[in-house]
This record gives structure tokens, C-alpha cells and sequence, in this order.
């Protein structure tokens, strides 16, 4: 079983709905959780980091479910901007300035 | 203010030569990362750096690569006797405490490595 996993996608979504993805690890030590976006030949950009009692940015909410070890990400009102692949990230080790491990990613695409 | 730099862009070597990436990393952040991302692939860690040591090189592939940081900044990462299977992109991250505690992690563009 790899460490972190996500549905590839792809998500085809009309622009103005609601979308989520999950993301499983599995190292039930895992203190630190992150959300990236990556548009085609860039480099990954912290979305946010996502906090044990779920946190909110503008349109974006992240939970974290500690007992079934995943983590979400919901978009709300989807713009066609929204459009990349989102990555899941996992600091496995459970300490805090080391790897993290990043899930393949979840592609999606917003249409008009 | 300033994000992570990366040079080259890109670069294109032949079989067998060795090349020399760098990063730069955002200034007062202690903590450095390289991973590289192949076509179609995840983010794959290389090495980490806190200040010049590095306590997990467990992502190097091979002894033909490596990696040094000095003065607590500029790190380099060195690929000897290149191979087709080294062509990737380079990406490099350095990290902070973010609000929450967590660790947070910045990348730079990266290097485009195509080896021919």
C-alpha cells in the first residue's frame, strides 16, 4: 500500500459546482498535512496546510479525519482557474522539518 | 519578497556527463529540500538539509548523486555519469513554521533535466 494515496481523476466539473478529494495515508503518525496545486510544467504551490479541526480559505475547506486517516479538500463555486492538479502531502515521519511524502495527485478540470 | 530560485531552467547533457543544479532558498529558512518529479509521475524526495547537515539522504538513487549546502543557504546537487533515467524535473523546497506549527514547505520552478 503506498503512503499517501488519491483518485487521479480526472474531475471534469462545470464551472460554479462543488468538488471534493480525498487523500488516505497511511502512517497513523503523521503529524502535518498539506494541500498543493500544481499547473501543467510548474512547480507545486502550497494551497493550504490543513489543521485537525478543519480550516476555511475563501472558497477552499480542508478536513482532516484522524480516525480513518484522510484528508479533504472541497471547492466551492468552481472557477475555470481552478483547473490543475491538487496534491496531497504527508509529513509521515511524524516529526516536524522532514519530508514530506506527496500523493500522485488528483487532475482537474473546469468547464465552461 | 524573494521565493526559491532554481538554476538552471533547464538543461539538456549527454549520457555520462555530470551536472550541477542549485537552489537558492528563501532567506532565514533553515530547512531545504530536494525532490525531483518525473513525466507523469509524484513528487519523489531526494535529500533534506537542516543548516549545512543532511540527516535524511534515504531518496538519492544512487551513489551518483549528491548533495551539499553550505553556509546554511545555497544548496547543490550534483548527478555524476548521467543516465536517460536521471531526465526529470529538480525541484527544490525550503521551509518555515507556518501559523499553525507545521512545517511548511516553498518550491522553486525547478530544473528541467533532459539527458540525451
Amino acid at each position: 500500500r503506498k503512503e499517501v494515496e488519491q483518485d487521479p481523476g480526472p474531475f471534469n466539473v462545470p464551472e460554479g459546482a462543488t468538488v471534493a478529494f480525498n487523500c488516505t495515508y497511511s502512517n497513523s503518525a503523521s503529524q502535518s498535512f498539506f494541500w498543493y496545486r500544481q499547473d501543467c510544467r510548474k512547480e507545486p504551490k502550497l494551497l493550504m496546510s490543513v489543521y485537525s479541526s478543519g480550516n476555511e480559505d475563501g472558497r477552499f475547506t480542508a478536513q482532516l479525519n484522524r480516525a480513518s486517516q484522510y484528508i479533504s479538500l472541497l471547492i466551492r463555486d468552481s472557477k475555470l482557474s481552478d483547473s490543475a492538479t491538487y496534491l496531497c502531502a504527508v509529513n509521515s515521519r511524524g516529526f516536524g522539518n522532514e519530508k514530506l511524502t506527496f500523493g500522485t495527485g488528483t487532475r482537474l478540470t473546469i468547464i465552461p | 519578497g524573494a521565493g526559491v530560485s532554481q538554476s538552471p531552467s533547464n538543461k539538456v547533457t549527454e549520457k555520462g556527463k555530470d551536472v550541477e543544479l542549485r537552489c537558492d532558498p528563501i532567506s532565514g529558512h533553515t530547512a531545504l529540500y530536494w525532490y525531483r518529479q518525473s513525466l507523469g509521475q509524484g513528487l519523489e524526495f531526494l535529500i533534506y538539509f537542516q543548516g549545512n547537515s543532511a540527516p535524511d539522504k534515504s531518496g538519492l538513487p544512487s551513489d551518483r548523486f549528491s548533495a551539499e549546502r553550505t553556509g546554511g543557504s545555497v544548496s547543490t546537487l550534483t548527478i555524476q555519469r548521467t543516465q536517460q533515467e536521471d531526465s526529470a524535473v529538480y525541484l527544490c523546497a525550503s521551509s518555515s513554521i507556518g501559523t499553525s506549527g507545521n512545517h511548511e514547505q516553498y518550491f522553486g520552478p525547478g530544473t528541467r533535466l533532459t539527458v540525451t
